[in-house]
């Protein structure tokens, strides 16, 4: 069956402008979670998605980051007036349930100019 | 806050030498253990998945280890190939986060 999907591949915007990056998880898969991966570094937990809300936002570095997941399927990671620190892969995962293995999305490379 | 390291950094054999990859970790409860593969530019790809209650899974070529109550696992690969030079990362589970490391990069010359 399909994998968890992620849009775009690549994004490269300017500094001060808002981004969108989508996440399609597989398919019946109730959690999902967003990770950050900087260059030479291993992924960090970003937030996690049990259903519509967000059980654990945590992770999400300060308040220009926003994500959401409205009918408990997609979820868009939000990054607003973007830094050139925002520069990195960003990862999707998505499991059964919280117990389940997590399956990784192949990313979304940001580059803010 | 857990804490994952991953020794040594870098690591390159000849090719049919066994590697061996280490990971420990500074809390040991954790629900489960996994290693994973990334190739440069690539997502991760699950290699083993060790839950807290086992002490080793293998995998064709492949065995892992855990001792969670000295916090470390190691990863064994065997009669390595070139087709082996990757990142490996290690990541434990706690209730439903991963916390990761920051990975063992291989390289397997021919």
């Amino acid at each position: 069956g399909a994998g968890v999907s992620q849009t775009p591949s690549n994004k490269v915007t300017e500094k001060g402008k808002y981004v969108e990056l989508r996440c399609d998880p597989i398919s019946g898969h109730t959690a999902l979670y967003w990770y950050r991966q900087s260059l030479g570094q291993g992924p960090e937990f970003l937030i996690y998605f049990q259903g519509t809300g967000a059980a654990d936002d945590s992770g999400l570095p300060n308040d220009r980051f926003f994500a959401v997941r409205p009918e408990g399927s997609v979820s868009t990671l939000k990054i607003q007036r973007t830094e050139r620190g925002d520069s990195a892969v960003y990862l999707c995962a998505s499991s059964l349930d919280p117990s389940y293995e997590q399956y990784f999305g192949p990313g979304t490379r940001l580059t803010v100019t | 806050k857990q804490e994952v390291t991953q020794i040594p950094a870098a690591l390159s054999v000849p090719e049919g030498e066994n590697l061996v990859l280490n990971c420990s970790f500074t809390d040991s409860a954790i629900y489960n253990l996994q290693w994973f593969r990334q190739d440069p530019g690539k997502g991760l790809t699950s290699l083993l998945l060790i839950q807290s209650s086992q002490r080793e899974q293998t995998s064709g070529r492949l065995n892992a280890s855990l001792d969670k109550s000295s916090g470390r696992s190691t990863l064994y690969i065997a009669a390595s190939q070139p087709g082996d030079s990757a990142t490996y990362l290690c990541a434990v589970k706690d209730d439903y986060k991963l916390s990761f490391g920051a990975g063992t990069t291989v390289t397997v010359r021919a």
